[in-house]
């Protein structure tokens, strides 16, 4: 089943802790992105990557890093994650061009 | 850059009855997607539609279809023979060449389906 899936589902952590929340999808997509969603703002993307280690900002890139080692797999790491961080957040891919985006379930974010 | 705009307040629509959620969008690549996401509450993002700009014809899949109107850059999602389940989020959002593949969001529209 062609899918995108992120871990954790739910996290609660607290000021400082660093974290990682990893993706990873299984369609053979060049292209992965990482959105955060806050209420009245709607999505908005993080970061993006073209290709294996071909990675770049997004709108809203501050507090946040990414790495592209494998084509499948795109991990969000928050050095360290501040209350303003509190989201939820969308990993997604497409093989490219004005495509589908596929969306992993998201990944609920709690700082403290 | 591209931008999505989504003004509609939250919408109560009867079981059974159309509903039509409006988007308009804004960017300057001769070559662009629009598409139309569904969430509901359990959070995860649902691909309904989408329309190339380029596409002769309006898209349509099953109960949805998107009035797409290039001249006047507005991609409206019309649901028909609402049902209980459809009462979600509702996002527009865009690619175009230019844009990376980067999907520009709307801040979308809540829908309440009532019995």
């Amino acid at each position: 089943e062609a899918q995108v899936t992120q871990n954790p589902r739910y996290l609660i952590t607290v000021t400082g802790k660093k974290l990682t929340v990893t993706c990873s999808q299984n369609m053979n997509h060049e292209y992965m992105s990482w959105y955060r969603q806050d209420p009245g703002l709607g999505l908005r993307q993080i970061y993006y990557s073209m290709n294996v280690e071909v990675t770049d900002k997004g709108d809203v890139p501050e507090g946040y890093k990414v790495s592209r080692k494998e084509k499948r797999n795109f991990p969000l790491i928050l050095e360290s994650p501040s209350p303003n961080q509190t989201s939820l957040y969308f990993c997604a891919s497409t093989p490219g061009g004005a495509g589908e985006l596929f969306f992993g379930e998201g990944s609920r974010l709690t700082v403290l | 850059a591209q931008k999505i705009t989504q003004t509609q307040p939250g919408m109560f629509v009867q079981e059974k009855e159309a509903v039509t959620l409006d988007c308009t969008y804004d960017t300057s690549d001769p070559s662009y997607g629009l598409f139309w996401y569904k969430q509901p509450s359990s959070g995860e993002m649902i691909f309904l539609i989408y329309q190339g700009s380029y596409d002769q014809q309006n898209a349509t899949e099953g109960r949805y279809s998107l009035n797409f109107q290039k001249a006047r850059k507005s991609a409206n999602l019309v649901i028909s023979a609402s049902q209980l389940g459809d009462s979600a989020m509702y996002f527009c959002a865009m690619t175009g060449v230019s844009g990376n593949n980067r999907l520009a969001f709307g801040k979308g529209n809540q829908v309440v389906v009532i019995p």
